[in-house]
């Protein structure tokens, strides 16, 4: 079975980094494609980027500045860093994986609640 | 930043079928067939119900049906139950991006 889970600081003080890692349980991250998605308080998903064990990656072009991606294929964990917080960036972030490719994810983490405030 | 469109809220009774539309452009729905479909209860995670326009996962009943049709697709659920009374979105891949659409609050009368 599959599973996955965030963790990370759930309080962030504006200005810094926003460090969060995805263990995956069930199967090899060399298999498949994995993803960060946001989602504000009371409001919707927000794609935040795509990665592949190789470290390719693809980030959302709103975030791409402060967005940063990393694999570690020997813990079978991959991350999320975003630079330069502000309150907006307050929100659930979920890790999520894609086995075939196709944009479709059918596993997600329980999501992680993330509180940007000094 | 692209965005798709979805209505704000559905609502439908017990054995009605409702649909929920996501429009998009011909950078994305238009142009890939690579549209999934969530559903979100409150407090929990998002559940996949279709990929690449009409797939459904394993484990989704067949009341959950995609389709598309230029640049809008669309999500049907027939026979609905009081459990289908969820948040749905919609998301697209725009290469070498994905966006989702802003979701729809599906209510069961």
């Amino acid at each position: 079975q599959v599973q996955l889970q965030e963790s990370g600081p759930g309080l962030v003080k504006p200005s810094e980094t926003l460090s969060l890692t995805c263990s995956v349980s069930g199967v090899s991250i060399r298999n498949n494609f994995w993803a960060w998605i946001r989602q504000s308080p009371g409001k919707g998903l927000e794609w935040i980027a795509y990665v592949f064990y190789s470290g390719s990656s693809n980030e959302n072009p709103s975030l791409k500045s402060r967005v940063s991606i990393s694999v570690d294929t020997s813990k079978n964990q991959f991350s999320l860093s975003l630079s330069s917080v502000t309150a907006t960036d307050t929100a659930i972030y979920y890790c999520a994986r894609d086995p075939s490719n196709d944009y479709g994810m059918d596993v997600w983490g329980q999501g992680t609640t993330v509180i940007v405030s000094s | 930043q692209s965005a798709l469109t979805q209505p704000r809220s559905v609502s439908g009774s017990p054995g009605q079928s409702v649909t929920i539309s996501c429009t998009g452009s011909s950078s994305d729905v238009g142009r890939y067939d690579y549209v999934s479909w969530y559903q979100q209860h409150p407090g929990k995670a998002p559940k996949l119900l279709i990929s690449d326009v009409n797939k459904r996962p394993s484990g989704v009943p067949d009341r959950f049906s995609g389709s598309k049709s230029g640049n809008t697709a669309s999500l049907t659920i027939s026979g609905l139950q009081a459990e289908d009374e969820a948040d749905y979105y919609c998301s697209s891949y725009a290469g070498p991006f994905v966006f989702f659409g802003g979701g729809t609050t599906l209510t069961v009368l």
